[in-house]
């Protein structure tokens, strides 16, 4: 198994520009998450994916961000339009949820590093 | 949601054993207790999840009181390639808070 997949691995963009980050999770997971991680405010989740139907979104900062998951193997986070303060790591994560005992094992991909100029 | 608290950094030498403790006063009767690590520059990676007592696996353990207002992560004979962040996280489902982590420094 690769693992959970994202793309790109680093982005630099000016002001004011759109961006989409991409991720592929791991196969067979039923869960997918948008995190977000800077040095002021560690890991925050920004959206929550089940059954590629979105659960909770909000964290998700303001109406310029974006997330769309169409199938099973493929999401998008899209920034639109991006700012400074959107500089980042970006982690996809997924997960294989149980409605059984248990909380969230993520299995995280290597995180997409975006600098808006 | 229930929040946890950790050291912010801690030190230690190869081949010593180092225990990092979490406190976790607000845990809910549902929640679990789980742990990742955190290399520069890569995702968290998940090393071990527990509800109460002891738990183990290869790589490290963990320690549950019976009241599991705290949890401790053991890990065994450290090495220089465990300097890392550790995160400790109570929850269930997807609902999960991470802290500020420990920041392991492994010294020769």
């Amino acid at each position: 198994d690769a693992g959970v997949i994202q793309s790109p691995r680093h982005e630099v963009t000016e002001m004011g520009q759109e961006v989409t980050l991409r991720c592929k999770p791991i196969s067979g997971h039923n869960s997918l998450f948008w995190y977000r991680q800077t040095m002021m405010r560690g890991l925050e989740l920004l959206i929550y994916f089940n059954n590629n139907v979105p659960i909770d979104d909000s964290g998700m900062p303001e109406d310029r961000f974006s997330a769309k998951m169409p199938n099973a193997s493929f999401s998008t986070l899209k920034i639109q339009p991006s700012e400074p303060r959107d500089s980042a790591v970006y982690f996809c994560a997924s997960s294989l949820i149980n409605t059984g005992a248990g909380a969230n094992v993520l299995t995280f991909g290597a995180g997409s590093r975006l600098t808006v100029l | 949601l229930a929040k946890t608290t950790q050291p912010i950094s801690m030190d230690s030498y190869e081949g010593q054993e180092v225990n990092i403790t979490c406190s976790h006063n607000n845990i809910a009767t549902n929640d679990y207790i789980t742990w990742y690590q955190q290399f520069p520059s890569q995702g968290p990676r998940f090393i071990i999840q527990g509800y109460k007592t002891k738990v183990t696996n290869e790589v490290a353990s963990l320690f549950i009181p019976a009241d599991r207002k705290s949890s401790t992560l053991s890990l065994p004979r450290v090495s220089l390639s465990d300097t890392a962040v550790y995160y400790c996280l109570v929850g269930s489902n997807y609902q999960l808070i991470w802290g500020a982590g420990t920041k392991l420094i492994i010294k020769p």
